[in-house]
């Protein structure tokens, strides 16, 4: 199975600052078949970007996605504080589906 | 509107079982495969199974192979998820989440059941 490391760990940033989450692949991701996850606490996880780099339903253009192969960004270009909250990567190209380790982006 | 509700979790003991159930509603729910993601308690997300639309396939993650059961109901626009032989590493939050067009990818996700195997 494909193995996601998600890095950092957790990133402390403020209020408008950019930022930029990792994901690396064990192997290569089918097809760029790499999504993006926001979950809040309490709270079910959210779709913001599949295909790599296309945004789902509703998603603010200040999240974006990019990569292919093994690595992957997601970029926040201008944290809201709706923001914090924390990532999750997982690709759909290769059974089983696998979901990375997860990246929280707290207030600094 | 999309909406799922999971129910049926709850406290059981190591050996037992448990079946879960998902209601959906606001899309046309034989048009699209299914799945169940579970997360236990501080940890991440865990994909554990996935139904095609029309029943007819259906994968496992190697950790509850042989022990969970996916099964739909396309009449009911009901998911399920029939768990046996439980252990105390299934204790999660188990979601059940709609795939976004039978590719593997779930875009719509409900609350959870919260399933607790513990003597």
């Amino acid at each position: 199975e494909i193995v996601l490391t998600q890095s950092p760990g957790t990133l402390s940033l403020s209020p408008g600052e950019r930022a930029t989450l990792s994901c690396r692949a064990s192997q290569s991701v089918s097809s760029s078949y790499l999504a993006w996850y926001q979950q809040k606490p309490g709270q079910a996880p959210r779709l913001l970007i599949y295909g790599a780099s296309s945004r789902a339903t509703g998603i603010p253009d200040r999240f974006s996605g990019s990569g292919s192969g093994t690595d992957f960004t997601l970029t926040i270009s201008r944290l809201e504080p709706e923001d914090f909250a924390v990532y999750y990567c997982q690709q759909y190209g290769s059974s089983p589906v696998t979901f990375g380790g997860g990246t929280k982006v707290e207030i600094k | 509107e999309v909406q799922l509700v999971e129910s049926g979790g709850g406290v059981v003991q190591p050996g037992g079982s448990l079946r879960l159930s998902c209601a959906a509603s606001g899309f046309t729910f034989d048009d699209y495969a299914m799945h169940w993601v579970r997360q236990a308690p501080g940890k991440g997300l865990e994909w554990v199974s996935l139904i095609s639309g029309d029943g007819g396939s259906t994968y496992y993650a190697d950790s509850v192979k042989g022990r969970f059961t996916i099964s739909r109901d396309n009449s009911k626009n009901s998911l399920y998820l029939q768990m046996n032989s439980l252990r105390t590493e299934d204790t999660a939050l188990y979601y059940c989440a709609k795939d976004i067009s039978s590719v593997g990818l779930p875009d719509y996700w409900g609350q959870g059941t919260l399933v607790t195997v513990s003597s």
